[in-house]
């Protein structure tokens, strides 16, 4: 499968836990997105890169979250000390370097924080 | 500031009915516009998009036109089917948004059978 993958697909945390989560994007995509949804709610969006270099963050992003994409392929996505309020679905997408180019979702990785 | 507004669900129908979700935005520029479609348990997919006004974009029975005048890219199906069950989300993109998609809160699409 040639899809954009996010692992884990389900992860369960205590509050003020760090958790990490990954996305490898399709691999001729160099640009790649970090949405968040909760339920009943469209995405939002957390960040964006293209190819290495983080290009823009939502004011959603506090100092407790963050993204890297070391080497222009895969992201992880890191947030410290974890709130309930974090609970929700962490979306990634990819896509080409092109205008209108379409964004390609994971199947995204569901936090739940006791 | 740019927004989407969608029709709220669920939106629920017999198999064979005819289906209108309905999506209207606001932006500043020239959107492109998309609609997206998550099937449960599974990630968003894109199910058919235009980018200029007077387009038609059309996947799998689906069909939405990009009506400049009403600001407005409603989802349409002439006959729907219980596969079509998910949730649907209308989203604009603005070039000069860092390439980022505003979406909807999305309508939920319950097909009876």
């Amino acid at each position: 499968d040639t899809g954009v993958s996010q692992d884990p697909r389900h992860k369960i945390t205590k509050r003020g836990q760090n958790v990490t989560f990954r996305c490898d994007p399709i691999s001729e995509h160099n640009r790649l997105y970090w949405y968040r949804q909760t339920l009943g709610q469209g995405p939002e969006f957390l960040t964006y890169f293209q190819n290495e270099a983080q290009l823009e963050k939502s004011r959603l992003l506090s100092d407790r979250f963050s993204a890297e994409r070391p080497k222009g392929s895969f992201s992880t996505l890191e947030i410290q000390r974890t709130e309930q309020g974090d609970s929700a679905m962490y979306l990634c997408a990819s896509s080409v370097d092109r205008v209108g180019g379409e964004l390609f979702f994971g199947e995204g990785s569901r936090l739940t924080v006791l | 500031g740019d927004s989407v507004t969608q029709m709220e669900g669920p939106v629920t129908l017999s198999e064979e009915a005819f289906l209108t979700i309905n999506c209207t935005y606001t932006a500043t520029g020239y959107p492109s516009l998309f609609w997206y479609v998550q099937y449960p348990g599974e990630g968003l997919q894109l199910l058919l998009k235009a980018t200029k006004a007077d387009d038609k974009g059309s996947n799998k029975g689906f069909e939405a036109t990009y009506r400049k005048e009403t600001t407005s890219f409603h989802l349409e199906k002439g006959s729907v089917q219980v596969s079509d069950s998910a949730v649907y989300f209308c989203a604009l993109y603005l070039m000069d948004s860092n390439y980022q998609l505003i979406w909807g809160a999305g309508t939920k699409l319950i097909i009876k059978p």
